[in-house]
């Protein structure tokens, strides 16, 4: 069975600063990892995804992560915040083997509140 | 493109009626979910539809809920009858393969059910 944790259920970072969220995964199989950002009364949105290629994964909106293996991690950072990053993140696991049958496996979700 | 579209987008019923939510995925997507989100946790799965065929419907408690897809486009979730535990957000993700055969699930706004 697959799960992801996301150590932290609210970050609040200021203005500018880095951004760091955390997740960790179990995986018994080689793992496809995906963040995916929900904004209020909207649908999740895909920011990045890791497929086995490179290790260090960018995203749109300026957000990147890095795929560990020896940490079984796949934290997502960026930069600098913005105001408009406030929302809720969700980390989330599936089977990479299965393509086209990727059940994905949610966080609980981390809120991002940027402090002016 | 336009994106996954549901409907209705709040719904408020008392214990022990019926409720349905629909589903019109991004055109030409085969991959159709549909996914529970209680408040304060991750989204998860209930039932995943390839074309108009049930791939996954182990998490979907199948003595309330169930789900049909008839003519492999639009989807239809019902709960007959409601209990209190049944308030969630509802979303309802499409997805289709790349040329590369990843896979990208896109969500929808989601379903607001409130059970009183």
């Amino acid at each position: 069975a697959q799960s992801v944790t996301q150590l932290g259920s609210h970050v609040s970072v200021s203005e500018g600063a880095l951004v760091l969220l955390r997740c960790n995964y179990s995986s018994s199989v080689p793992p496809y990892l995906f963040w995916y950002v929900q904004y209020p009364n909207q649908g999740l949105q895909l920011l990045l995804k890791y497929t086995s290629a490179a290790t260090l994964v960018k995203g749109i909106n300026g957000f990147e992560a890095e795929f560990k293996k020896s940490e079984t991690s796949f934290h997502l950072t960026k930069p600098s915040a913005h105001m408009s990053d406030a929302a809720e993140y969700f980390c989330a696991v599936s089977d990479g083997a299965n393509f086209g049958n990727e059940k994905l496996t949610f966080g609980t979700g981390t809120r991002l509140t940027i402090i002016p | 493109e336009a994106g996954v579209a549901q409907s209705p987008r709040y719904k408020i019923i008392e214990k022990r009626q019926s409720v349905a939510f629909w589903c019109n995925p991004i055109s030409g997507h085969a991959t159709l979910y549909w996914y529970q989100q209680i408040l304060g946790q991750g989204p998860k799965l209930l039932i995943q539809f390839q074309n108009n065929g049930v791939v996954d419907d182990s998490q979907l408690p199948k003595d309330r809920f169930s789900a049909e897809r008839l003519k492999g486009v639009d989807s239809t979730l019902k709960i007959q009858p409601a209990k209190l535990e049944d308030s969630a957000v509802y979303l309802c993700a499409s997805s289709l393969l790349d040329s590369g055969n990843q896979e990208t699930q896109y969500f929808g706004p989601g379903t607001r059910l409130l059970v009183l």
